[in-house]
């Protein structure tokens, strides 16, 4: 159960588009399509972003949008903004009733 | 509306015991699988546990294995997790979570706020 591979900061200035990767093995991101995304303010409970590698709850914005290919999921952010500036954290089904989250990427809005 | 309050938390000495609580409110509490996640002090998120919505299936994380119990009471809208043999590295915030739909791994939708436990001599 290691910790799915996150870069530790991404950062952009407002408008632009940011891309954040969460590599996995084949044993957990590789062999289902049960990635989730979520963004946490500090001193906040995380938000659910993403959910099923692809597929945005109701009430996030569509800046927000997800994809996997192999062992690594993707959560890209268009047209970034202030508010965006947080940290992001992929989660992935592991099989058997398991889960594991990213280690995190702190994103920072230039 | 839907809501998770964690409560419970504290600071404990190494080696002893405590028991958080998950109260819930605006759904139906006993048709979802329900997890509890933690967060060390400037740290990530690490999955702990789940259980299912009727309590019958229960899985952990290596790191708490024999040590944490999951638990919930439907009757009650309540959700448990009792923690023995606490070690300095169970030091975190816990949340509660609630998976989004009836079946799992379809992503937690709902957080409560969390309670902080401290394993400290």
């Amino acid at each position: 159960q290691s910790a799915l591979t996150q870069p530790a900061s991404v950062s952009g200035s407002p408008g632009q588009s940011i891309t954040l990767s969460c590599t996995g093995t084949s044993s957990d991101v590789g062999s289902y399509n049960l990635v989730s995304w979520y963004q946490q303010h500090p001193g906040e409970a995380p938000k659910l972003m993403i959910y099923e590698a692809s597929k945005r709850p109701s009430g996030v914005s569509n800046r927000f949008s997800g994809s996997k290919s192999g062992n690594t999921a993707s959560l890209t952010i268009s047209g970034l903004q202030a508010e965006d500036e947080a940290d992001y954290y992929c989660c992935s089904y592991a099989g058997t009733s398991t889960y594991v989250f990213g280690s995190g990427t702190k994103v920072t809005v230039l | 509306q839907v809501q998770l309050v964690e409560s419970g938390g504290g600071v404990v000495q190494p080696g002893r015991s405590l028991r958080l609580s998950c109260a819930a409110s605006g759904f139906i509490f006993s048709d979802y699988a329900m997890h509890w996640v933690r967060q060390a002090p400037g740290k990530g998120l690490e999955w702990v546990a789940i259980i299912s919505y009727d309590g019958k299936n229960k899985y952990y994380a290596d790191s708490v294995k024999g040590r944490f119990t999951i638990s919930r009471d439907n009757s009650k809208k309540t959700l448990f997790v009792q923690m023995n043999s606490l070690r300095d590295d169970d030091t975190a915030m816990y949340y509660c979570a609630k998976e989004r739909v009836t079946v799992a791994g379809r992503g937690m939708d709902v957080w409560g706020k969390g309670t902080t436990v401290t394993v400290s001599s």
